[in-house]
């Protein structure tokens, strides 16, 4: 595997299901993120995790519940969803947990793409 | 606020033609400006990055930076219809997260 990867692809749940997301880094960077890109709405950034540790939460409804167990891997647990959270789910990695300066790029993995009942 | 715009299209070219994206930002203490291809139904690939004012050329892209302007443009020379795609604007104060701009639809048509 290469690059930053995410499972699943796609995901149906009912309001009442707990499922969850999981992100891959195979790029040896110390940040990885959560996005969130709905229709006609720019990306929205919804977690920042820097070697391990939650730098950003921007204002995220509790029923998003991210984890970061190491720099490669991170998971958004997801319960009591609403229908407007339908939405495609991105994860990114960046060498480190800022975005400025030259080869601090941030990667994006294919993305989950959750539909809500 | 942080904001950075983009017109959301579609624009519209023919093949073979230069293709002109652009992004203004309202943070004069950005830092790092980049440029993402998103396909339909796909996630963002990182196309270009620029960091100082002027232009920077890759193959047939050429990023251009004015920060006194606030303006970040990208040229897509000779367009393919697989250039085809949204073109996100996403801009760094440095030691911040990126803000993505909404994107602007390209269509190359043959």
């Amino acid at each position: 595997e290469t690059g930053v990867t995410q499972t699943p692809r796609h995901l149906v749940m009912g309001m009442t299901n707990k499922k969850s997301l999981k992100c891959e880094q195979h790029l040896g960077h110390n940040a990885m993120y959560w996005y969130k890109q709905s229709a006609k709405k720019p990306l929205e950034l919804m977690f920042v995790y820097n070697f391990k540790e939650q730098t950003e939460n921007n204002s995220v409804p509790s029923r998003f519940s991210p984890e970061c167990p190491n720099s490669s891997h991170l998971f958004l647990h997801l319960h009591t969803l609403q229908p407007e959270d339908s939405a495609l789910y991105l994860c990114a990695s960046s060498q480190e947990g800022f975005s400025g300066g030259v080869d601090n790029e941030q990667f994006f993995g294919p993305g989950t793409r959750l539909t809500v009942l | 606020q942080k904001e950075v715009e983009q017109n959301s299209g579609p624009l519209s070219v023919p093949e073979g033609a230069i293709a002109s994206l652009n992004c203004t930002y309202s943070d004069r203490g950005s830092q790092s400006f980049f440029w993402y291809r998103q396909y339909s139904g796909k996630s963002p690939e990182l196309i270009m990055s620029i960091y100082s004012n002027g232009d920077k050329e890759d193959g047939r892209f050429t990023a251009q930076l004015n920060k006194a302007s606030q303006y970040v443009s990208l040229l897509i020379r000779d367009s393919q219809p697989s250039d085809s795609a949204t073109y996100l604007c996403a801009v760094s104060s440095g030691y911040s997260t990126l803000t993505f701009g909404k994107g602007t639809m390209l269509l190359v048509s043959p």
